[in-house]
């Protein structure tokens, strides 16, 4: 099981430049969260979806998108890059339990850093 | 709202010393409460958690109890080595909420 990937690992973008961030999970979770890491704000939540075919806005959401594609892949998308977006993106997702809220557990990808000019 | 507070970083500590790691957290009613690892260059693992009141979590000689009276959740570890250098971070979950709400991590050094 390769868990949550994200590509990619590092970009560089302009103020201006649009760009998506991919994640797919392999562990038939059906929640998934985007991230962003601030130094010295911990990670705050950007938007999620908690099942596929729907998505809710965070802590967060101004300036991004997202694309629950289908169970596996959860995408957000920069549609015009600011400096302030200059982040670490973390993906994760977890269970559903049987009465429709999640489990306890978020399991992370590794990251992707993202540098805007 | 909620929230989660954590003591500065960096704790440098030598190799078999005695780690404790302040968390306290802001909620209503009984959240979750979480202890994440983020190692260099990879993604937050969890390290353990606790449910409710008084519940202990442990996991590779960590431990923290959830102390509803003191609305803390301390992580200690009896005998620190160069591995765990890393950034903890201390997270909760209101019940029926999806998305964690985590402290702003501390960074651990361990020198040997």
């Amino acid at each position: 099981n390769a868990g949550v990937t994200q590509t990619p690992k590092f970009q560089v973008l302009k103020t201006g430049q649009s760009m998506t961030l991919q994640c797919a999970q392999d562990m038939n979770h059906n929640s998934m969260y985007w991230y962003r890491q601030d130094p010295g704000m911990g990670l705050r939540l950007i938007y999620y979806s908690a099942s596929e075919g729907t998505t809710d806005k965070g802590e967060v959401p101004n300036g991004y998108n997202v694309s629950r594609l289908n169970k596996r892949e959860f995408s957000l998308r920069l549609e015009s890059a600011a400096p302030s977006q200059t982040s670490v993106y973390f993906c994760a997702s977890s269970e559903t339990g049987t009465q429709g809220w999640s489990t306890d557990t978020q399991y992370f990808g590794p990251g992707t850093r993202l540098t805007v000019l | 709202g909620n929230s989660v507070t954590q003591m500065e970083g960096p704790v440098t500590l030598s190799e078999e010393a005695f780690l404790t790691i302040n968390c306290t957290y802001t909620a209503t009613g009984y959240p979750s409460l979480f202890w994440y690892v983020q190692y260099p260059g990879e993604g937050l693992q969890l390290l353990l958690k606790a449910t409710k009141a008084d519940d202990k979590g442990s996991n590779k000689g960590f431990e923290a109890t959830y102390r509803k009276e003191t609305t803390s959740f301390h992580l200690e570890k009896g005998s620190v080595q160069v591995s765990d250098s890393a950034v903890y971070f201390c997270a909760l979950r209101k019940k029926g909420r999806r998305a964690l709400t985590f402290g702003s991590g501390t960074r651990l050094q361990v020198q040997p």
